[in-house]
């Protein structure tokens, strides 16, 4: 199955700043997908990146504040734009699998704003 | 809409105890159901899956039927071991995506 690295592994941030997330696969991909996972809870997607065309996102996520960026079949960039302590979470890309959906998951960055 | 239930955490037991952790589901269609581990400071790697009513997925010594008269999707393991304590999350597959149940910490002491 496909290989995911995601960089940075974790950053502490300051408020009001932004930060990019990249997440690369080692094999071409249709679709990758950017999770969230805040403090002690649970993953809600983010947005669904597909190659050519713009990221598809979840209710309560918009993409002035999330903007994704997918130039290939194998990258794929998530920023957090204007960061608050509410923003401290574990970010996770994700792509399908043989056709699944429950795929495979990169290591997540761990982000902290202060 | 859909979603995922799971059991409230944090589980304890001693080793070699027999864990069961409850996931039920609530899905238009038929959904694949699923279960992820996450161990301390790692991402999520699938454990088992199953993809219809009565399939019963495995992986290392867990296992969970797909029960859809129950709705549901529980996880077992006959004997656990110290390096099983990580969360586990139960999901499934959504239209488009992955819904997540709240994940539910195990903890297994020696």
């Amino acid at each position: 199955s496909a290989v995911i690295s995601q960089k940075p592994s974790r950053d502490i941030c300051q408020r009001g700043t932004s930060l990019t997330i990249q997440c690369q696969v080692d094999s071409q991909v249709t679709m990758m997908f950017w999770y969230r996972q805040q403090p002690g809870q649970s993953l809600t997607l983010i947005a669904t990146a597909n190659q050519g065309s713009e990221a598809t996102y979840e209710s309560g996520f918009v993409i002035d504040k999330f903007p994704i960026s997918r130039p290939n079949l194998t990258f794929s960039t998530l920023t957090v734009s204007n960061m608050s302590p509410e923003d401290s979470s574990i970010y996770l890309c994700s792509v399908e699998a043989a056709g699944w959906l429950a795929g495979v998951f990169g290591p997540g960055t761990r982000l902290l704003v202060l | 809409g859909d979603s995922v239930t799971q059991m409230e955490g944090p589980v304890t037991l001693s080793e070699e105890a027999f864990l069961t952790i409850n996931c039920t589901y609530t899905a238009t269609g038929y959904p694949s159901l699923f279960w992820y581990v996450q161990y301390p400071g790692e991402g999520l790697q699938l454990l088992l899956k199953a993809t219809k009513a009565d399939d019963k997925g495995s992986n290392k010594g867990f296992e969970a039927t797909y029960r859809k008269e129950t709705t549901s999707f529980h996880l077992e393991k006959g004997s656990v071991q110290v390096s099983d304590s990580a969360v586990y999350f139960c999901a499934l597959s959504g239209v488009g995506k992955l819904i997540f149940g709240q994940g539910t910490e195990l903890s297994v002491k020696p």
